[in-house]
C-alpha cells in the first residue's frame, strides 16, 4: 500500500471548518483514499472514502486532487466531539486488503 | 443496527496465563480483521479472515498468538503464555463482501498482563 503523510497535530475553533491534509504521492491507480478517526478509548470510526472524485456524506467531505497525489478531509462545522486522531489511509479496494494505519493527525477542537 | 461486538471489554491476567478474546462481526460481513494497539501507538494488523479461512496471518507476532473463526460468524483470538508486552487493546473489524466496502471496528478488548 502507498504511504501517506499527515501533519502530527492541528487545532480548530469550534464551529469553523477543519481541513485535514494528506499526501499520498505514490498512490496506485487501484487504491482508494480512506479516512478514519479514533476518539479516545474507542475503536476507529469510518468517515469517508473515494477514488478520484470528490465525495461528501453526512460527516465530512473528501477533496482529492486531480493527480490523486493528495487529499483533504473537510469537517464543515467542527464541534468539540470531533476532537480525535484522524487517519488517512490508501488501500486497494478489495476484501482481504487490511488498512495500514500510520500515526494520523491529532485534531483538537477548541471552544 | 448492531455493530461489531467484542468481549470482554477489559481483561486482566497474570503473566504466563492463556487468554481468549472474542469478536462478533456484523451479520453478513464475510471479512474479519484483528488489530493490536499498544498504549500511545498506532494500530498493528494481526490477521485477516475471509469466511473461516485465514489467508493472511502475516501480522501475528509469535506462535503464542492464534485465531480461529466459525463460518462467517464469531472469531476468537487466543494468546498463550501471556507476556507483559502483550498488554494492549485488541481491536476487531469486519466488512461485507462488496467491492471497496469500508471496515467497521469494535471498541476493542483492553488486555493487561501483570
Amino acid at each position: 500500500d502507498a504511504k501517506t503523510t499527515q501533519p502530527t497535530s492541528m487545532d480548530c475553533a469550534e464551529g469553523r471548518a477543519a481541513n485535514l491534509p494528506c499526501n499520498h504521492s505514490t498512490i496506485s491507480g487501484n487504491e482508494y483514499v480512506y479516512w478514519y478517526r479514533q476518539i479516545h478509548s474507542q475503536g476507529p470510526q469510518y468517515i469517508i472514502h473515494g477514488l478520484k472524485n470528490n465525495e461528501t456524506n453526512e460527516m465530512a467531505s473528501l477533496i482529492i486532487t486531480e493527480d490523486r497525489k493528495s487529499s483533504t478531509l473537510i469537517l464543515p462545522h467542527a464541534t468539540l466531539r470531533d476532537t480525535a486522531v484522524y487517519y488517512c489511509i490508501v488501500r486497494v479496494a478489495a476484501s482481504g486488503y487490511a488498512l495500514n494505519f500510520g500515526k494520523g493527525t491529532s485534531l483538537l477542537v477548541t471552544p | 443496527g448492531a455493530g461489531v461486538s467484542q468481549s470482554p471489554s477489559n481483561k486482566v491476567t497474570e503473566k504466563g496465563k492463556d487468554v481468549e478474546l472474542r469478536c462478533d462481526p456484523i451479520s453478513g460481513h464475510t471479512a474479519l480483521y484483528w488489530y493490536r494497539q499498544r498504549l500511545g501507538q498506532g494500530l498493528e494488523f494481526l490477521i485477516y479472515f475471509q469466511g473461516n479461512s485465514a489467508p493472511d496471518k502475516s501480522g501475528l507476532p509469535s506462535d503464542r498468538f492464534s485465531a480461529e473463526r466459525t463460518g462467517e460468524s464469531v472469531s476468537t483470538l487466543t494468546i498463550q503464555r501471556t507476556q507483559q508486552e502483550d498488554s494492549a487493546v485488541y481491536l476487531c473489524a469486519s466488512s461485507p463482501p462488496q467491492h471497496n466496502s469500508p471496515l467497521h471496528f469494535g471498541n476493542g478488548t483492553r488486555l493487561t498482563v501483570t
